[in-house]
């Protein structure tokens, strides 16, 4: 079956580092990849996604790459600032479930001044 | 605007009472699904359906129990015989591939 595995937080990192949240899967054919994020208090909000390999997929300074090779999709960040403290969600999709996503179990992110 | 409702926003019961959770959509999507989230667990697939009156078990079926007898609504019901009902539940739906929506989420508490 899917399964998705991400590092465990927390996280903490100060303003201005550099962020990688490490995220591998296992999954059958070709999945689509994700991440999410929850801010304080927030619903869940897609950050990112790829739905083939090598694609790389971008939102608000955070990147990650679709790397079927390694099975992994890893989101950086060059900067961090205070706003991105969030727990943050890998996830895939495909057709083995319906396209419904398994999530990884989150990485919490406390970034301080 | 199209969106996810799920209502209550907290909810309150008994041990030993069923409980029904809310979700409606209004974005004519075909699929939706229910999510468990526990501190330290992550989201973990309860149910999904993918067209009306058709649905299937997730990860963590067991104690719960889903309907879907029109394409907006999927309400799940929370058993008695789920032996750890208390957590934040989050209903969501997509098109059949990509573009998921999140509601807000329920959290329940049995006490």
């Amino acid at each position: 079956g899917n399964s998705v595995t991400q590092m465990e937080g927390p996280v903490t990192l100060s303003e201005e580092a550099f962020l990688t949240i490490n995220c591998t899967y296992t999954a059958t054919g070709y999945p689509s990849l994700f991440w999410y994020v929850q801010y304080p208090g927030e619903g869940l909000q897609l950050l990112l996604k790829a739905t083939k390999a090598d694609d790389k997929g971008s939102n608000k300074g955070f990147e990650a790459t679709y790397r079927k090779e390694t099975t992994s999709f890893h989101l950086e960040k060059g900067s961090v600032q205070v706003s991105d403290s969030a727990v943050y969600f890998c996830a895939l999709s495909n057709s083995n479930s319906g396209y419904a996503l398994n999530f990884g179990k989150g990485t919490s992110l406390l970034v301080t001044p | 605007d199209g969106g996810i409702t799920q209502s209550p926003k907290y909810l309150f019961r008994k041990e030993g009472q069923n409980v029904t959770l809310s979700c409606e959509q209004n974005l004519n999507h075909d699929a939706m699904y229910w999510y468990r989230q526990d501190p330290g667990q992550g989201l973990r697939l309860i149910y999904y359906s993918q067209i009306v009156n058709d649905f299937q078990k997730g990860d963590i079926a067991e104690g719960y129990s889903v309907s879907r007898e029109k394409k907006e609504s999927f309400p799940l019901t929370v058993t008695s015989a789920q032996k750890n009902p208390t957590a934040f539940y989050l209903c969501a739906s997509s098109l059949t591939v990509g573009g998921y929506t999140f509601g807000s989420g329920t959290r329940l508490t049995v006490v």
